[in-house]
């Protein structure tokens, strides 16, 4: 069965403070995977989009890593800041003959205080 | 200039009304699609289109139907609406409808049924 799982569930940090995000995978056949910021009340944002020969990709403070032997995939967030309190998705992408299909894990809720 | 909107963002009705949502983009993609988001805050896939063409279509209840007028619109429209159909309804467009390319999301239209 494809399935996306992450942890933490939640998170709670102080501003300035780093933080790992993890996923292990499921999902086959694998097209690439993704890591989406969803703050509350608006739609997913893309942050990185990793295909299985990437083992890293950063989009300024965040840094996305992947190891696709494992299937498994970490998001490390640097120097946070009140802002990046949100939902963080990891999504796999499985493309079939008939097209591509989204497979989202349940997110983890990151608060940073100050 | 905004890429994917829907409308309404908030939807309240009661058990029985039909309903329809809809979305537009304005970022020359040829694939869309519909997914909802439920309590537990996983988005899964429904419905994708490539130009106007039903790509993917997920164990969706036959209530729903979705309809393509042209590539930049996508809409859902609801039947005989239920409790269980309560949730966030994102829409999304891409280039490509194999799952190579990044996915943009509209705001989101949350449906409660009472």
């Amino acid at each position: 069965k494809n399935q996306v799982e992450q942890s933490p569930q939640s998170l709670i940090i102080l501003e300035g403070k780093n933080c790992t995000l993890q996923c292990n995978y499921t999902v086959s056949p694998f097209s690439n995977l993704r890591w989406y910021k969803q703050d509350t009340g608006r739609g997913p944002v893309s942050l990185t989009i990793m295909t299985f020969s990437e083992n890293t990709k950063s989009n300024g403070r965040y840094t996305a890593t992947l190891d696709a032997d494992t299937k498994q995939s970490s998001l490390h967030i640097t120097a946070s800041q009140l802002s990046d309190s949100a939902s963080y998705i990891c999504v796999v992408s499985a493309t079939y003959n008939q097209g591509g299909k989204l497979i989202f894990g349940q997110g983890t809720e990151l608060s940073v205080k100050p | 200039d905004t890429a994917v909107s829907q409308t309404p963002k908030y939807l309240v009705t009661q058990m029985g009304n039909d309903k329809s949502i809809k979305c537009e983009q304005n970022l020359g993609h040829d694939t869309m699609y519909w997914y909802k988001q439920d309590s537990k805050k996983f988005l899964k896939i429904m419905f994708s289109y490539n130009n106007k063409e039903l790509i993917i279509n997920e164990t969706v209840p036959n209530r729903f139907s979705p309809k393509s007028p042209d590539k930049a619109h996508l809409n859902l429209h609801i039947n005989s609406l239920e409790l269980g159909d309560s949730a966030v309804y994102f829409c999304a467009s891409s280039h490509g409808g194999r799952g190579f390319y990044e996915q943009y999301f509209g705001p989101g239209t949350r449906l409660t049924v009472t």
